[in-house]
């Protein structure tokens, strides 16, 4: 299963983007990137996947390198209610979602 | 929209008691997944089942059962409870292949084992 490297924190103010970037540099050609949220206790969210292009919706946009070695997600306008824990995940066998290490994303007024 | 659903909300138990989550997907949704996550660690899989067939199996101890039953329902047997074995227990849902569609969680159990 392809491993995912995040930062463990980032900061953002309110109003502004958030960019949380994900390094997957040994991800395969059939694996797909997804990105979900934990609301501290909460279950996790789902904000966004994508294979290889750009994705968009209402929630963040997804940007992946053309190599697919990385990718970003950008919360375009970061509220207090973003407050979370940010998880990238590709390794993705037999339809099992396995979670590593997110980023504690705190924003802040 | 209707969402998974998962019961109870909290559950207190003591050592070597046992207990029993229950799971309802998303309606025509196949596939659950089960999860366990303790204090300040993150969501660990525990075991999947797809058209009531186990479908994967993770880090679930031995002491720990599931099942899915025919309305697409399932539950976690747990006995011989642990005081490790506290902590918030997800249920998620998803149809057909999950790496296209991806997953929906429930809100949780939380398990204290007393």
């Amino acid at each position: 299963d392809a491993k995912t490297t995040q930062p463990p924190s980032m900061d953002c103010a309110e109003g502004r983007a958030a960019n949380l970037p994900c390094n997957h540099s040994t991800i395969s050609g059939n694996e797909y990137v997804y990105w979900y949220r934990q609301i501290h206790s909460q279950g996790p969210q789902y904000i966004i996947h994508g294979l290889k292009n750009n994705e968009t919706n209402e929630m963040a946009s997804l940007i992946i390198t053309e190599d697919r070695k990385s990718s970003t997600l950008i919360l375009p306008h970061a509220t207090l209610r973003d407050t979370a824990v940010y998880y990238c995940i590709v390794s993705v066998r037999y339809s099992t979602l396995t979670f590593g290490k997110g980023t504690m994303l705190l924003v802040s007024p | 929209a209707a969402g998974v659903i998962q019961s109870p909300r909290h559950l207190i138990k003591e050592k070597r008691e046992t207990a029993t989550l229950k799971c309802y997907p998303i309606p025509r949704h196949d596939t659950v997944y089960w999860y366990q996550q303790g204090p300040g660690q993150d969501p660990q899989f525990l075991i999947s089942f797809y058209e009531k067939m186990q479908s994967d199996k993770g880090s679930i101890p031995d002491r720990f059962s599931a099942q899915q039953f025919s309305d697409y329902h399932s539950e976690l047997n747990m006995s011989s409870l642990e005081l490790g074995d506290s902590a918030l227990y997800f249920c998620a849902s998803s149809f057909g292949r999950a790496e296209v569609y991806g997953y929906t969680f429930g809100s949780g159990t939380r398990l204290t084992v007393v």
